[in-house]
Protein backbone atom coordinates (compact mmCIF):
# COMPACT_ATOMS: atom_id res chain seq x y z
CA UNK A 1 0.00 0.00 0.00
CA UNK A 2 0.68 3.45 -0.16
CA UNK A 3 0.92 6.48 2.32
CA UNK A 4 1.72 9.96 2.13
CA UNK A 5 1.64 12.32 5.01
CA UNK A 6 2.00 15.95 5.30
CA UNK A 7 0.59 18.81 7.37
CA UNK A 8 -3.00 20.15 6.45
CA UNK A 9 -2.52 23.78 7.16
CA UNK A 10 0.53 25.97 7.51
CA UNK A 11 0.99 29.63 8.12
CA UNK A 12 3.80 31.92 7.63
CA UNK A 13 4.44 35.19 6.87
CA UNK A 14 5.13 37.59 3.56
CA UNK A 15 9.16 37.74 2.71
CA UNK A 16 9.77 34.67 5.09
CA UNK A 17 10.68 31.17 4.58
CA UNK A 18 8.85 28.23 4.93
CA UNK A 19 9.41 24.14 5.15
CA UNK A 20 6.69 21.98 3.89
CA UNK A 21 7.55 17.92 5.13
CA UNK A 22 6.23 15.04 2.80
CA UNK A 23 7.15 11.30 4.56
CA UNK A 24 5.81 8.62 2.38
CA UNK A 25 5.53 5.06 2.91
CA UNK A 26 5.11 2.67 -0.23
CA UNK A 27 5.69 -0.81 -1.65
CA UNK A 28 7.92 0.90 -4.93
CA UNK A 29 9.37 3.93 -4.98
CA UNK A 30 10.52 5.72 -8.31
CA UNK A 31 10.09 9.69 -7.65
CA UNK A 32 8.72 12.51 -5.93
CA UNK A 33 6.71 15.48 -7.19
CA UNK A 34 5.35 18.74 -5.51
CA UNK A 35 2.34 20.44 -6.96
CA UNK A 36 0.88 23.81 -6.68
CA UNK A 37 -2.53 24.75 -6.85
CA UNK A 38 -4.40 27.79 -6.29
CA UNK A 39 -8.06 27.52 -4.80
CA UNK A 40 -10.43 26.42 -7.83
CA UNK A 41 -7.60 26.09 -9.92
CA UNK A 42 -5.86 22.57 -11.52
CA UNK A 43 -2.77 21.93 -10.04
CA UNK A 44 0.44 22.88 -11.25
CA UNK A 45 4.11 21.30 -11.34
CA UNK A 46 6.73 22.62 -8.87
CA UNK A 47 9.43 19.99 -8.89
CA UNK A 48 10.63 16.19 -9.41
CA UNK A 49 13.14 14.34 -7.18
CA UNK A 50 14.38 11.13 -8.18
CA UNK A 51 17.87 11.06 -6.74
CA UNK A 52 18.77 12.16 -2.58
CA UNK A 53 19.60 15.78 -2.05
CA UNK A 54 18.30 19.28 -2.16
CA UNK A 55 17.38 20.70 -6.23
CA UNK A 56 16.36 24.56 -6.21
CA UNK A 57 14.71 26.16 -8.88
CA UNK A 58 14.45 30.40 -8.28
CA UNK A 59 12.67 30.96 -4.72
CA UNK A 60 11.47 27.22 -4.32
CA UNK A 61 13.36 24.24 -3.49
CA UNK A 62 12.80 20.33 -2.99
CA UNK A 63 14.66 17.72 -1.00
CA UNK A 64 14.67 14.56 -1.09
CA UNK A 65 15.67 11.48 1.40
CA UNK A 66 15.24 8.25 -0.19
CA UNK A 67 16.63 6.11 2.86
CA UNK A 68 14.30 8.49 5.13
CA UNK A 69 11.05 8.53 3.17
CA UNK A 70 11.42 11.90 3.20
CA UNK A 71 11.02 14.74 1.60
CA UNK A 72 10.67 18.95 1.85
CA UNK A 73 9.36 22.01 -0.21
CA UNK A 74 11.11 24.92 1.05
CA UNK A 75 9.23 28.44 -0.14
CA UNK A 76 11.72 31.08 0.41
CA UNK A 77 11.04 35.10 0.38
CA UNK A 78 7.53 34.42 0.17
CA UNK A 79 4.89 36.47 -1.53
CA UNK A 80 1.05 36.53 -0.96
CA UNK A 81 0.54 34.45 -4.37
CA UNK A 82 2.59 31.67 -2.78
CA UNK A 83 -0.88 31.62 -0.94
CA UNK A 84 -2.56 28.10 -1.39
CA UNK A 85 -2.10 24.56 -1.57
CA UNK A 86 0.88 22.27 -1.98
CA UNK A 87 0.79 18.75 -3.02
CA UNK A 88 3.30 15.82 -2.70
CA UNK A 89 3.14 12.99 -4.99
CA UNK A 90 4.68 9.77 -5.23
CA UNK A 91 5.41 7.54 -8.28
CA UNK A 92 5.86 4.05 -8.19
CA UNK A 93 8.69 1.86 -8.76
CA UNK A 94 8.49 1.28 -12.43
CA UNK A 95 8.14 4.43 -14.60
CA UNK A 96 4.68 2.71 -16.10
CA UNK A 97 3.20 2.76 -12.13
CA UNK A 98 0.52 5.57 -11.54
CA UNK A 99 1.19 8.67 -9.53
CA UNK A 100 -0.04 8.96 -5.98
CA UNK A 101 -0.85 12.81 -4.54
CA UNK A 102 -1.21 13.36 -0.61
CA UNK A 103 -4.15 15.14 0.85
CA UNK A 104 -2.07 18.75 0.26
CA UNK A 105 -0.81 21.47 2.99
CA UNK A 106 -3.13 24.54 2.94
CA UNK A 107 -0.64 27.62 3.24
CA UNK A 108 -1.78 30.72 4.19
CA UNK A 109 0.74 33.85 4.20
CA UNK A 110 0.33 36.48 6.09
CA UNK A 111 1.01 39.98 5.33
CA UNK B 1 -0.41 24.55 -28.03
CA UNK B 2 -4.15 23.04 -26.92
CA UNK B 3 -3.36 21.83 -23.10
CA UNK B 4 -5.41 19.00 -21.66
CA UNK B 5 -9.48 19.78 -21.81
CA UNK B 6 -12.45 18.40 -19.64
CA UNK B 7 -15.81 18.50 -20.77
CA UNK B 8 -18.37 19.33 -19.46
CA UNK B 9 -16.59 22.24 -17.00
CA UNK B 10 -19.89 21.81 -14.58
CA UNK B 11 -22.46 19.24 -14.35
CA UNK B 12 -25.60 19.83 -12.36
CA UNK B 13 -27.43 15.74 -11.91
CA UNK B 14 -30.10 14.82 -10.48
CA UNK B 15 -29.63 11.55 -7.80
CA UNK B 16 -29.90 8.73 -9.50
CA UNK B 17 -29.06 9.77 -12.83
CA UNK B 18 -26.22 8.80 -15.21
CA UNK B 19 -23.42 11.04 -16.12
CA UNK B 20 -20.24 10.83 -18.62
CA UNK B 21 -17.24 13.20 -18.18
CA UNK B 22 -14.32 13.11 -21.22
CA UNK B 23 -11.50 13.93 -21.03
CA UNK B 24 -8.63 14.80 -24.08
CA UNK B 25 -5.31 14.57 -23.19
CA UNK B 26 -2.39 16.81 -24.49
CA UNK B 27 -1.52 15.21 -27.64
CA UNK B 28 1.32 12.08 -28.02
CA UNK B 29 0.98 12.13 -23.83
CA UNK B 30 0.43 8.26 -23.37
CA UNK B 31 -0.58 8.42 -19.93
CA UNK B 32 -3.94 9.42 -18.44
CA UNK B 33 -5.45 10.08 -15.20
CA UNK B 34 -8.35 10.67 -13.42
CA UNK B 35 -8.44 12.16 -9.54
CA UNK B 36 -11.36 13.08 -7.73
CA UNK B 37 -10.92 15.81 -5.67
CA UNK B 38 -13.93 17.14 -2.48
CA UNK B 39 -13.80 20.77 -1.43
CA UNK B 40 -11.01 21.79 0.57
CA UNK B 41 -9.71 17.87 -0.25
CA UNK B 42 -6.28 16.24 -1.65
CA UNK B 43 -6.88 14.53 -4.99
CA UNK B 44 -8.22 11.05 -4.57
CA UNK B 45 -6.48 8.68 -7.60
CA UNK B 46 -9.13 6.81 -9.36
CA UNK B 47 -8.29 5.22 -12.15
CA UNK B 48 -4.68 5.33 -14.64
CA UNK B 49 -4.45 4.76 -18.67
CA UNK B 50 -1.39 3.81 -19.97
CA UNK B 51 -1.97 3.86 -23.80
CA UNK B 52 -5.31 2.34 -23.80
CA UNK B 53 -5.12 0.00 -21.03
CA UNK B 54 -5.79 0.32 -17.41
CA UNK B 55 -3.11 -0.62 -15.43
CA UNK B 56 -4.60 0.03 -12.14
CA UNK B 57 -8.24 0.45 -11.36
CA UNK B 58 -7.82 0.02 -8.12
CA UNK B 59 -8.93 3.98 -7.07
CA UNK B 60 -12.29 3.20 -8.67
CA UNK B 61 -15.09 3.81 -5.67
CA UNK B 62 -17.45 1.41 -6.63
CA UNK B 63 -18.84 -0.43 -9.54
CA UNK B 64 -20.79 2.42 -10.67
CA UNK B 65 -18.12 4.18 -11.91
CA UNK B 66 -16.25 3.05 -15.20
CA UNK B 67 -13.42 4.13 -17.33
CA UNK B 68 -12.13 3.86 -21.44
CA UNK B 69 -9.81 5.29 -23.58
CA UNK B 70 -10.05 5.05 -26.83
CA UNK B 71 -7.48 5.88 -29.61
CA UNK B 72 -4.54 5.98 -27.06
CA UNK B 73 -6.66 9.42 -26.81
CA UNK B 74 -10.26 11.04 -25.39
CA UNK B 75 -11.18 9.24 -22.22
CA UNK B 76 -14.28 9.11 -20.78
CA UNK B 77 -15.28 8.47 -16.91
CA UNK B 78 -18.78 7.01 -16.83
CA UNK B 79 -20.39 7.22 -13.47
CA UNK B 80 -24.24 5.49 -13.24
CA UNK B 81 -26.71 5.86 -10.50
CA UNK B 82 -25.47 9.04 -9.42
CA UNK B 83 -25.48 9.70 -5.48
CA UNK B 84 -24.89 12.82 -3.61
CA UNK B 85 -21.48 11.87 -2.35
CA UNK B 86 -20.46 11.71 -5.88
CA UNK B 87 -20.47 15.01 -5.51
CA UNK B 88 -16.98 16.43 -6.49
CA UNK B 89 -14.62 18.37 -8.70
CA UNK B 90 -13.06 15.41 -11.28
CA UNK B 91 -9.48 16.06 -12.21
CA UNK B 92 -7.84 14.72 -15.51
CA UNK B 93 -4.08 14.88 -16.36
CA UNK B 94 -1.95 13.69 -19.08
CA UNK B 95 1.87 12.73 -18.93
CA UNK B 96 4.12 11.67 -21.76
CA UNK B 97 5.94 8.37 -20.73
CA UNK B 98 9.21 9.35 -20.14
CA UNK B 99 10.59 12.68 -21.18
CA UNK B 100 14.28 14.18 -19.72
CA UNK B 101 13.96 12.14 -16.54
CA UNK B 102 10.74 13.82 -16.05
CA UNK B 103 7.16 13.03 -16.24
CA UNK B 104 5.50 15.75 -15.23
CA UNK B 105 1.68 15.26 -14.90
CA UNK B 106 -0.67 17.87 -17.03
CA UNK B 107 -3.90 18.71 -15.43
CA UNK B 108 -7.21 19.69 -16.96
CA UNK B 109 -9.14 22.52 -15.40
CA UNK B 110 -11.45 19.67 -14.07
CA UNK B 111 -15.31 19.29 -14.06
CA UNK B 112 -17.05 20.13 -10.92
CA UNK B 113 -20.20 17.78 -10.56
CA UNK B 114 -22.79 18.58 -8.22
CA UNK B 115 -25.49 15.70 -7.75
CA UNK B 116 -28.49 16.96 -6.35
Amino acid sequence: GQNIDQPTEMTATEGAIVQINCTYQTSGFNGLFWYQQHAGEAPTFLSYNVLDGLEEKGRFSSFLSRSKGYSYLLLKELQMKDSASYLCAVEGRNRDDKIIFGKGTRLHILP
Amino acid sequence: GAGVSQSPSNKVTEKGKDVELRCDPISGHTALYWYRQSLGQGLEFLIYFQGNSAPDKSGLPSDRFSAERTGGSVSTLTIQRTQQEDSAVYLCASSPKFVAGVREQYFGPGTRLTVT
